[in-house]
């Protein structure tokens, strides 16, 4: 697509329920990135995925958070038994690839809310 | 460690005037700089970077930033504000040892004046 699309766009959840985020980088786009943003805590990296290659996953807050990536491509974030702490924004980045020069574009985000 | 900072939390300016929103940087190595900027209820759009080369960046919406070496800055400049340009501004740092993710500073708000 022309750039990166997330969805759902909002969600409104209950404390306790599961949720999953979705995300589609620009085509051809091999690195992919999840980035969350709330208040007093700026932006924080999530997680990385680079093709075929095992992800990173260094920047996930808890167990609970976990996310895929099929086929090079389109990427999940679930969040299991969601708290209140997890209310954010859910950014997804892309980019060509991991030269440093290379540009990383973001979605729209979701807008989580957990009540 | 990779890192920037935006010193201000919010840069207050009137229509017409010049905006600046100010970033140093603290790295190793060769800095790849960026910056973006946030409209309220939306996502992070890509302004402009600087990888090497002219220190003066030219990019979206009229915007430039001028990479200082000496003084380790990266500041963002429009030369006359718009009230359209109140937004969420992010400057960003590449972490070549992190997967090369970005690093973020913590944001300053722009508001412009009518």
């Amino acid at each position: 697509g022309a750039g990166v699309s997330q969805s759902p766009s909002n969600k409104v959840t209950e404390k306790g329920k599961d949720v999953e985020l979705r995300c589609d980088p620009i085509s051809g786009h091999t690195a992919l990135y999840w980035y969350r943003q709330s208040l007093g805590q700026g932006l924080e990296f999530l997680i990385y995925f680079q093709g075929n290659s095992a992800p990173d996953k260094s920047g996930l807050p808890s167990d609970r958070f976990s996310a895929e990536r099929t086929g090079g491509s389109v990427s999940t974030l679930t969040i299991q038994r969601t708290q209140q702490e997890d209310s954010a924004v859910y950014l997804c980045a892309s980019s060509l690839g991991t030269a440093s020069g290379n540009t990383i574009y973001f979605g729209e985000g979701s807008w989580l809310t957990v009540v | 460690a990779q890192s920037v900072a935006q010193p201000e939390d919010q840069v207050n300016v009137a229509e017409g005037n010049p905006l600046t929103v100010k970033c140093t940087y603290s790295v190793s190595g060769n800095p790849y700089l960026f910056w973006y900027v946030q409209y309220p209820n939306r996502g992070l759009q890509f302004l402009l970077k600087y990888i090497t080369g002219d220190n003066l960046v030219k990019g979206s919406y009229g915007f430039e930033a001028e990479f200082n070496k000496s003084q380790t800055s990266f500041h963002l400049k429009k030369p006359s504000a718009l009230v359209s340009d109140s937004a969420l501004y992010f400057c960003a740092v590449r972490v070549p040892w992190r997967n090369n993710r970005l690093a973020f500073g913590k944001g300053n708000q722009v508001v412009v004046i009518p």
